[in-house]
């Protein structure tokens, strides 16, 4: 089955402790990335990768690192997580020509609180 | 980026009935356009899209009209059913500029479909 999946799907931690969102896609896409989701202010991107070993910053980087080593995976890093990290996050793919770029799949979520 | 944003955050309609969910979205550069459906503690997922060089397009029971004049897309759902309760989002882009511009999402309508 075609999917993209995340672990852990929930998650709490206190603030400073670092921490991983693991992504894996199985449909050899070449377009990954991640977005974060809050109340009233809809999807908002972290980071993308147009393909391995290549990443930029979406509209929300500050606090978060990303790393495209292979193709299938795309892990979050939160280095120092602070509360203001709180939310509710989303990996997606898509193949990455033309508009097929933007019809992305997206993963389950993760939810994270930092206390 | 621009802001997209939605006109009504709730919606309720009877079941059989159709709905119609508005977006508004700022950037009069934009020319590519998608609705995405996303149900309870699922990710968002890929309805429909449309380029600026048209002003309908039809999927099954769904149907995005787009009001360049206006800087206005709606979504059409005709024969509502309980499976379309969900949060629904339109995004925007601009994909023919070549620039590396990604999606820029709405806030969200919640669809309820009462019995």
């Amino acid at each position: 089955e075609a999917q993209v999946t995340q672990n852990p799907r929930y998650l709490i931690t206190v603030t400073g402790k670092k921490l991983t969102v693991t992504c894996s896609q199985n449909m050899n896409h070449e377009y990954m990335s991640w977005y974060r989701q809050d109340p009233g202010l809809g999807l908002r991107q972290i980071y993308y990768s147009m393909n391995v070993e290549v990443t930029d910053k979406g509209d929300v980087p500050e606090g978060y690192k990303v790393s495209r080593k292979e193709k299938r995976n795309f892990p979050l890093i939160l280095e120092s997580p602070s509360p203001n990290q709180t939310s509710l996050y989303f990996c997606a793919s898509s193949l990455s020509e033309g508009s097929a770029k933007y019809e992305q799949y997206f993963g389950p979520g993760t939810r994270l609180t930092v206390t | 980026g621009e802001s997209v944003g939605l006109h009504l955050p709730t919606l309720s309609v009877q079941e059989g009935d159709n709905s119609i969910i508005n977006c508004a979205y700022s950037n009069s550069a934009s020319d590519y356009f998608i609705w995405y459906k996303q149900e309870s503690g699922k990710g968002p997922q890929f309805i429909i899209d449309i380029r600026s060089n048209m002003d309908k397009r039809q999927g099954q029971r769904v149907t995005v009209l787009l009001n360049k004049t206006v800087k206005h897309l709606s979504l059409q759902i005709a024969a509502t059913q309980p499976g379309d309760s969900a949060v629904y989002f339109c995004a925007d882009t601009e994909i023919s500029s070549g620039s590396a511009r990604q999606l820029t999402f709405g806030s969200g309508t919640q669809l309820t479909v009462l019995p």
